[in-house]
């Protein structure tokens, strides 16, 4: 157990429908990230929240939002939902200080299938 | 564009062997270089490096960051089939962007 925690480890949905995926980060760890890894596009960064503050946006769609609240944990939103958005999602968590040691860990994924 | 590439994208060795996976980049701020390994789920943490020339070591794993030709090579001594995984490269520029490679499948055969 890496300490990052993600729900729910599968979903199926059809589409058009929006789904919610959770990511509740290492304790202490402030800053989440969202990775979404699809098998013709590796690992692709969409977006990172540091304390509640989105940080930086990577190749994330409009039709997908994220956000990270008071307790530290975040969702991501993913709406309209197209064939092409199956993939698996991660979330992944860092402390800051100590990332040249522990790197950022990830959590075991949300496998979404859009069908 | 940015980008990341890996090689080679697969490799299959017997137990005890050596490999070196390599892992160039193009991407504009970096900040630093980043080693996973991922077997069935999450990736999981190997290395991050900064400094070029400096080697990481942990076990049987090394890792050397070349900044002025802009890839990085990541070594695994006498192989085991424990080993075998897809091993990602990530680069993070300033900014707190990353961009990984497509990664490595390596297997390990007895």
């Amino acid at each position: 157990d890496s300490g990052v925690t993600q729900t729910p480890k599968h979903l199926i949905t059809a589409t058009g429908q929006r789904v919610t995926l959770r990511c509740s980060p290492r304790s202490g760890d402030l800053s989440v990230y969202w990775y979404q890894q699809s098998l013709d596009q590796g690992l692709q960064f969409l977006i990172q929240y540091y304390n509640g503050e989105e940080r930086a946006k990577g190749n994330i769609l409009e039709r997908f939002s994220a956000q990270q609240f008071p307790d530290l944990h975040s969702e991501l939103n993913l709406s309209s939902l197209e064939l092409g958005d199956s993939a698996l999602y991660f979330c992944a968590s860092t402390r800051g200080g100590d990332r040249i040691n522990y790197g950022y860990t990830f959590g075991s994924g949300t496998r979404l299938t859009v069908v | 564009e940015d980008k990341v590439v890996q090689s080679p994208l697969s490799l299959v060795v017997h137990e005890g062997d050596t490999v070196t996976l390599n892992c160039s980049y193009e991407v504009t701020n970096f900040r630093s270089l980043l080693w996973y390994k991922q077997e069935k789920k999450a990736p999981t943490f190997l290395f991050m490096l900064t400094s070029s020339g400096i080697e990481k070591k942990s076990g049987r794993l090394s890792s050397i960051l070349d900044k002025k030709e802009l890839f990085s090579i990541l070594n695994i001594t006498a192989t085991q089939t424990g080993d075998s995984a897809v091993y990602l490269c990530a680069v993070e520029r300033t900014g707190n962007q990353f961009y990984f490679g497509t990664g490595t499948s390596l297997t390990v055969i007895p």
